[in-house]
């Protein structure tokens, strides 16, 4: 069955990074595209991203553009999203979710908190 | 850029219908999708590409994407479907959400 595992939580001060990873099992990894959704505490659902892990294209939303890299390691078919230059207003659930267009698999979510 | 407004709440009585609108510019030439989330859990879709099921969702669930809106309507409405509701649209790579649909089961 297709699962997508993300990695924990994290704690990170302001002006640091994070790397969230997201393991796929159950499926071709290169078949599909990688996105990445993230969620305040309370509010909505806000895409950040996509990337291809065949060819390793990526795409970023405009709000992310400088601060966001998307990568993939094919060998053990896991996607990564790294965020930098960390802000208290980047406290979220951040989301892998699976597919073009739709997504119908999701990883499990990563708390990442900023706080100082 | 690109908006998507919904409705912050809808409220439906058990075994009634609940009808959640997605407002965009022209939304009508995109494909559009829903999701719902539960507390504490990931999103579920249940429609793409307008008003396409995926399997496990059940048949109360349906969509319509027409002019500037797009519509989620859950048919039977059960106490199960309280939750955060959400479309989404995607044009060249690019996806955006809506603002998120509370509804709530009386």
């Amino acid at each position: 069955q297709v699962q997508l595992v993300q990695s924990g939580a994290e704690v990170k001060k302001p002006g640091a990074s994070v790397k969230v990873s997201c393991k796929a099992s159950g499926y071709t990894f290169t078949s599909y595209d990688i996105n990445w959704v993230r969620q305040a505490t309370g509010q909505g659902l806000e895409w950040m991203g996509w990337m291809n892990p065949n060819s390793g294209n990526t795409g970023y939303a405009q709000k992310f553009q400088g601060r966001v890299t998307m990568t993939r390691n094919t060998s053990i078919s896991t996607a990564y999203m790294e965020l930098s230059s960390l802000r208290s207003e980047d406290t979220a659930v951040y989301y892998c979710a699976r597919g073009l267009g739709y997504w119908v698999y999701w990883g499990q979510g990563t708390l990442v908190t900023v706080s100082s | 850029s690109y908006e998507l407004t919904q409705p912050p709440s809808v409220s439906v009585s058990p075994g009634q219908t609940a009808s959640i609108t997605c407002s965009g510019d022209k939304l009508g030439d995109k494909y559009a999708c829903w999701y719902q989330q539960k507390p504490g859990q990931s999103p579920v879709l249940v429609i793409y590409q307008d008003s396409k099921r995926p399997s496990g969702i059940p048949e109360r669930f349906s969509g319509s994407n027409s002019g500037n809106t797009a519509t989620l309507t859950i048919s039977g409405t059960q106490a199960m479907d309280e939750a955060d509701y959400y479309c989404q649209a995607w044009d060249s790579s690019i996806y955006v959400f809506g603002t998120g649909t509370k509804v709530t089961v009386l």
